[in-house]
Order: structure tokens, then C-alpha cells, then sequence
């Protein structure tokens, strides 16, 4: 069964960093490329950032970019999303979730059940 | 940047009924549009991808149409488990992506 389990979230002061992991299990993890998701309270979903599956290639939204790094550690089937200089508007339950590409259509097919980051003074 | 709108934002509906949302594309995305459910307090769960094609395990009263920029999830037969927030995601920018804004689907 595939599983995707994050972890990291807390409570931090605005300027702050904090470092969310996610463990997954279940599929050859060095196959697929990954994404974290967040959805800041009541809100809807906003990608944040992507890795290839090698973690040779990376992306960013424009909201993360310059702040937050994304990597993996394929021996020990992790992602990472280290997350700096954080503000309050990136206060969210973060999602880590698989990239398929099946058929020709990429599909977000398995999350985990987030994890929540507060920006608070 | 892409922009996706879904409409309506909610919509009230009964068991039994047939629902049906809309994602409209700023551009042309082929096909390349899938839907999500979501719950409160979950993650999002994948319904239809490449805009028709039904997700191993979904029930099959949840159907998709469209391509280009106009895109339609429909649901037969409501169920009580139907009851749920709906977003439609664009993947033709990959690795970039972007989420309609969401539609909430509520019990009349």
C-alpha cells in the first residue's frame, strides 16, 4: 500500500524556518517525482514546489521561491521541504504527494495527511 | 500563469440528484485536467484525470468532459459521502500546476 506520512509542522515566528519531511512506503520512491502541496485555513490547494525523481530538477511558485528548498533522499525514501525567512501568510497544512505520469497525464494519485506550519508572532 | 475558475463556488443539492461543476481554462490545457474530492481535515482524493478518465477505485457516478478551456465534472445519484469540496487542477504547465479555487458541495 502506498504511504505518504508527513512531519515537521509546528509553530514558528514569522522570519523563522522550519524543515517538513515526509516518509514514503509502498512504491519505489526513486521512480516518481514529488510535490508539496499547501491549503491555508479554509482555503483552497496551492502547489508549492516539485522534484524530479532523481531530484536533479526542481520547481517553485513564485510564493516560495528564493525562500523554501525542496530535495529527497532517495536511499532513505524521504522529501524535504526546508522552508526559510517564513511569514504569516505561509501559514497551511502541508501536503506531500506522488506525481504519476500515466497515459501521458500527470496526476497527484497519493497524498499524506499533511502536516500543519503556523506563522505567528 | 495559468488561471483556472471553477463555478459555482457552492452549490446546495439533495441525494439522489445530479450535480454538475465547471473549470474553465485562461488557455487551452488539451486535456490535460484532472478533479479531486476533498473531505474536511483530509487530503485531497483524485476522482478523473486527462479531463474523462475515471480513477481506479471512484465510483462510476462521477463522470468528466472537456478539453481546451471548458471542462465539466457531473455526479449522478448523489450520495451522502458526495458531500465535499471539488477542485480541478491543471497539469498541461507541468511541473508547474494550478488549482481551480474550489466548488463546495453541501446537502440541501
Amino acid at each position: 500500500e502506498v504511504q505518504l506520512v508527513e512531519s515537521g509542522g509546528g509553530l514558528v515566528q514569522p522570519g523563522g524556518s522550519l524543515r517538513l519531511s515526509c516518509a514514503a512506503s509502498g512504491f519505489t520512491f526513486s521512480s516518481y517525482e514529488m510535490n508539496w502541496v499547501r491549503q491555508s485555513p479554509g482555503k483552497g490547494l496551492e502547489w508549492v514546489s516539485y522534484i524530479s525523481s532523481s531530484g536533479s530538477t526542481t520547481d517553485y511558485a513564485d510564493s516560495a521561491k528564493g525562500r523554501f528548498i525542496i530535495s529527497r533522499d532517495n536511499a532513505k525514501n524521504s522529501l524535504f521541504l526546508q522552508m526559510n525567512s517564513l511569514r504569516v501568510e505561509d501559514t497551511a497544512v502541508y501536503y506531500c504527494a506522488r506525481t504519476h505520469l500515466y497515459y501521458g497525464y500527470y496526476l497527484m494519485d497519493s497524498w499524506g495527511p499533511g502536516t500543519l506550519v503556523t506563522v505567528s508572532s | 500563469d495559468f488561471q483556472m475558475t471553477q463555478s459555482p463556488s457552492s452549490l446546495s443539492a439533495s441525494p439522489g440528484d445530479t450535480v454538475t461543476f465547471t473549470c474553465r481554462a485562461s488557455q487551452s490545457i488539451r486535456t490535460n485536467l484532472n478533479w479531486y474530492q476533498q473531505k474536511p481535515g483530509k487530503a485531497p482524493n483524485l476522482l478523473i484525470y486527462g479531463a474523462s478518465s475515471l480513477q481506479s477505485g471512484v465510483p462510476s457516478r462521477f463522470s468528466g468532459s472537456g478539453s481546451g478551456t471548458d471542462f465539466t465534472l457531473t455526479i449522478s445519484n448523489l450520495q451522502p459521502e458526495d458531500f465535499a469540496t471539488y477542485y480541478c487542477q491543471e497539469t498541461y504547465s507541468h511541473p508547474w500546476i494550478t488549482f481551480g479555487q474550489g466548488t463546495r458541495l453541501e446537502i440541501k
